[in-house]
Order: C-alpha cells, then sequence, then structure tokens
C-alpha cells in the first residue's frame, strides 16, 4: 500500500538557520504530493504542493521539488523564523480514482528559537 | 476562503457514552474525511464520505461510525466511548486535489 516516511523529530533550529525536513514516499503510478503545516492549536494547512515529477511547489519561503527518482519531496527552507515553529506533515494522492484520499507521514515537530 | 467548522474544539465524556463530533463546511465539496492525530502516530483516516448518504471506511473504522444526511455536514459517532479513544479529532473536506481541515476537536474520555 501507499506509505510516506519522514524524519523524525523534534528538529530544534536557531532563527534564520536552513531547514530541511525528508520526505520518501512508496506509491503505484505518479501521485500528488503534498506539504501540510499545523501551528499550535490549529488545524492542518496546505503548505506547498507538486503534481508530477520535477515540479517544484513553494509558499512563504518553503520549496520541495518531487523526485520520482528518488521518491523523494523533501521540504527546505534558506532561513527560518520563530514563527515558522510547527508540525510538518508530508502527504500524498494516488493517482487516478476519484475519492481524493491522502496518506499522511506522521509529522515532523520543528522548533525555532530566537 | 473555504471554512470548515468543527462543533467543538474541547469535549470530555465518560465511558461508555455515545459522543456525536460535527463538521461543516461552507464550500459545496463532495469529499469529507475524519482523522484522528495522535503523537507519534500521525494522522489516521477513520472514515470518508464522497457523496451524501455514501461513506467508506478509512484504516481505523473500529468503534466509529458516521453519518453524511446532507452535503455539507460530515458527523463522527462514538457509539460507545471508550479511553483508548481520547484524542484530536480533524475533519477535512475537498472538491479536487486540496484538502481543507477544521481546527480540531480534542476529545477526553474518563
Amino acid at each position: 500500500g501507499d506509505s510516506v516516511t519522514q524524519m523524525e523529530g523534534p528538529v530544534t533550529l536557531s532563527e534564520e538557520a536552513f531547514l530541511t525536513i525528508n520526505c520518501t514516499y512508496t506509491a503505484t503510478g505518479y501521485p500528488s504530493l503534498f506539504w501540510y503545516v499545523q501551528y499550535p492549536g490549529e488545524g492542518l494547512q496546505l503548505l506547498l504542493k507538486a503534481t508530477k515529477a520535477d515540479d517544484k511547489g513553494s509558499n512563504k519561503g518553503f520549496e520541495a521539488t518531487y523526485r520520482k527518482e528518488t521518491t523523494s519531496f523533501h521540504l527546505e527552507k534558506g532561513s527560518v523564523q520563530v514563527s515558522d515553529s510547527a508540525v510538518y506533515f508530508c502527504a500524498l494522492r494516488r493517482s487516478g480514482g476519484s475519492n481524493y484520499k491522502l496518506t499522511f507521514g506522521k509529522g515532523t515537530l520543528l522548533t525555532v528559537n530566537p | 476562503d473555504v471554512k470548515v467548522t468543527q462543533s467543538s474544539r474541547y469535549l470530555v465524556k465518560r465511558t461508555g457514552e455515545k459522543v456525536f463530533l460535527e463538521c461543516v463546511q461552507d464550500m459545496d465539496h463532495e469529499n469529507m474525511f475524519w482523522y484522528r492525530q495522535d503523537p507519534g502516530l500521525g494522522l489516521r483516516l477513520i472514515y470518508f464520505s464522497y457523496d451524501v448518504k455514501m461513506k467508506e471506511k478509512g484504516d481505523i473504522p473500529e468503534g466509529y461510525s458516521v453519518s453524511r444526511e446532507k452535503k455539507e455536514r460530515f458527523s463522527l459517532i462514538l457509539e460507545s466511548a471508550s479511553t483508548n479513544q481520547t484524542s484530536m479529532y480533524l475533519c477535512a473536506s475537498s472538491l479536487r486535489n486540496e484538502q481543507f481541515f477544521g481546527p480540531g476537536t480534542r476529545l477526553t474520555v474518563l
């Protein structure tokens, strides 16, 4: 079945540090890939997405590139801020079908210290 | 803006009680989902619905049921709450590729 594996946290960084959160997936075909973010006390929000190989999703300074050859979708940001402290989830949606079901990774807690 | 609302942010119930969690979306989305979120386990799909009165089991449906009588409303029902159902419950809706989440209900079963 489909699965998503992301690096275990927690990840603690200082402000302005470089961030990478690794995400790899297992799925048949060509899934769509997503990063969601959950700020403290809130639900999940879509951060960025990519729907085909070599696509780069970007938003709020975050980027991730869909790499089919390595089945990866790593999240990066060049300079993190305290306000980026949150839980980050990698997810995939299988290609085809009509139910739009997502498979999520377990989440990575990021804490950014001033 | 899409809005997904959940009836309660915090809920405390006793073992054996019947519990209803309500979710409403205002964007005419066909698909709606219920997840539970637990530390170290991420989000796990309980049930989803792709149309009124239609439902499908997710990965962990045991101990839960759902109801979708109107397009905008998707209810999660715990027939007889147990302590291992203490969790954060998240509702989502989607039209195509993106799921929109509600703020979550933190349920404690004593």
